[in-house]
């Protein structure tokens, strides 16, 4: 199984500050026949269901703002927010969906002061 | 509006079984490939397995495999979980999402299952 692994497990800042958490694979998940890294990121928001905001570790999702960026390949991928909000209080999850079985990461809780 | 709603949860003892229901709404059901991810008390999701839009194939987490059945009926936009001999550690909300390429786009609300005596 792909081991998913994200840091850190907790982050708190200020609104308006720039915010980045990690979420390293233990194999690569860019595929080479399509350059493409199997690689989402969902936000949990307390009391609701997962919301996808990245897939392919950068496509944003429609309606997702653009303080949102996913970055990385291969192994290593960040999620960067540029300029937190307060409604960004949320768990952030990773997840592989290069090869079965689908696996997560154990999610980033930010925080806001 | 897409929307994706379980039922089917509750209470029930070791060693039983119970089958999950997520009716869809607001797409085409049948274009879909569907999943079932399940989110522990601790807060951990694992995923459970998936299903192809017609129904004709499927995955499973091999730690899953031999217990939970995943099946569908597009006639009835309802993607089902059969869960048997669950035990304490299937305490957990269950989640059924639309999928593309294997990520997943939409979400339910989840359903609450609790394996106690």
């Amino acid at each position: 199984d792909i081991v998913m692994t994200q840091t850190p497990s907790s982050q708190a800042v200020s609104a308006g500050e720039k915010v980045t958490m990690s979420c390293k694979s233990s194999q690569s998940l860019l595929y080479s026949e399509n350059k493409k890294n199997y690689l989402a990121w969902y936000q949990q928001k307390p009391g609701q269901s997962p919301k996808l905001l990245i897939s392919w570790a950068s496509t944003r999702e429609s309606g997702v703002p653009d303080r949102f960026i996913g970055s990385g390949s291969g192994t290593d991928f960040t999620l960067t927010i540029s300029s937190v909000q307060a409604e960004d209080l949320a768990v952030y999850y990773c997840e592989q969906y290069y090869d079965t079985p689908l696996t997560f990461g154990s999610g980033t809780k930010l925080e806001i002061k | 509006e897409v929307q994706l709603v379980e039922s089917g949860g509750g209470l029930v003892q070791p060693g039983a079984s119970l089958k999950l229901s997520c009716v869809a709404s607001g797409f085409t059901f049948s274009d879909y490939w569907m999943s079932w991810v399940r989110q522990t008390p601790g807060k951990t999701m694992e995923w459970i397995g998936d299903i192809k839009y017609d129904g004709s194939y499927t995955n499973y987490a091999p730690s899953l495999k031999n217990r939970f059945t995943i099946s569908r009926d597009n006639a009835k936009s309802t993607l089902y979980l059969q869960m048997s001999n669950v035990r304490s550690e299937d305490t957990a909300t269950y989640y059924c999402t639309r999928d593309r390429h294997g990520y997943k786009s939409y979400w339910g609300q989840g359903v609450m299952v609790t394996v106690s005596s």
